[in-house]
């Protein structure tokens, strides 16, 4: 079984509409991460996580929130999803700030 | 100014040749470099990380890093077809509180390596 895993792999959904992504994993590391992939624009770090009761704003946060429900478990929500929020969604994990590992990844088109 | 800038590519090179993949940073604070490699539609792997000046040596690929000139590169020696990818560099923060251990992502160099 894969050690990160994200729910759903592809979701198409309408303007304003409220949408959850899902990521777990069993590798037992502290740190959670979600990040947005857009083409020609790298990995930009929208919402990380040090524990359950941490959780910072990265370079992108605005129209989106999240939710560390478990040490294993992290979510990025979209309250009203809008068409520039298209992209590949991401969640990473890592062990005390030491390399990151990345999960499969959740192709998001809002229409 | 982005603070991590890769060479736009794409890059095109020769089967068994070597490709030189390069990338600048603006934190002189960090001190630790990644590289990741990303398959069309696939999540970036971790392929090499360096934290000295020098090179890392790990098979076909070899990591250099000069913190004085704040320059990371990556060669990959006898390229092959199947390290056609993106390959992302990443410089982690050293900052205190709350933003120890972020990632910074340059935007990628596509690497194509023909037969």
């Amino acid at each position: 079984d894969a050690d990160v895993t994200q729910t759903p792999r592809n979701r198409i959904t309408k303007t304003g509409k409220r949408i959850m992504l899902e990521c777990s994993q069993t590798k037992g590391h502290d740190r959670m991460y979600w990040y947005r992939q857009d083409p020609g624009l790298g990995l930009r770090l929208i919402y990380y996580s040090f524990d359950v009761k941490d959780i910072n704003k990265g370079e992108i946060s605005d129209g989106y929130s999240v939710s560390r429900q478990a040490q294993a478990k992290f979510s990025l929500s979209l309250e009203s999803a809008i068409p520039n929020q298209t992209a590949l969604y991401f969640c990473a994990t890592s062990e005390s700030g030491w390399s990151q590992y990345f999960g499969p990844g959740t192709r998001l088109t809002v229409t | 100014q982005k603070e991590v800038e890769q060479n736009s590519g794409p890059l095109s090179v020769p089967e068994g040749a070597i490709a030189s993949l390069n990338c600048t940073y603006s934190d002189r604070g960090s001190q630790s470099f990644f590289w990741y490699r990303q398959y069309s539609g696939k999540s970036p792997e971790l392929i090499m990380s360096i934290y000295s000046n020098g090179d890392k040596e790990d098979g076909r690929f070899t990591a250099q890093l000069n913190k004085a000139s704040q320059y990371v590169s990556l060669l990959i020696r006898d390229s092959q077809p199947s390290d056609s990818a993106t390959y992302l560099c990443a410089s982690r923060s050293q900052a205190g509180g709350t933003s120890y251990g972020k990632l910074t992502f340059g935007q990628g160099t596509i690497l194509t390596v023909h037969p």
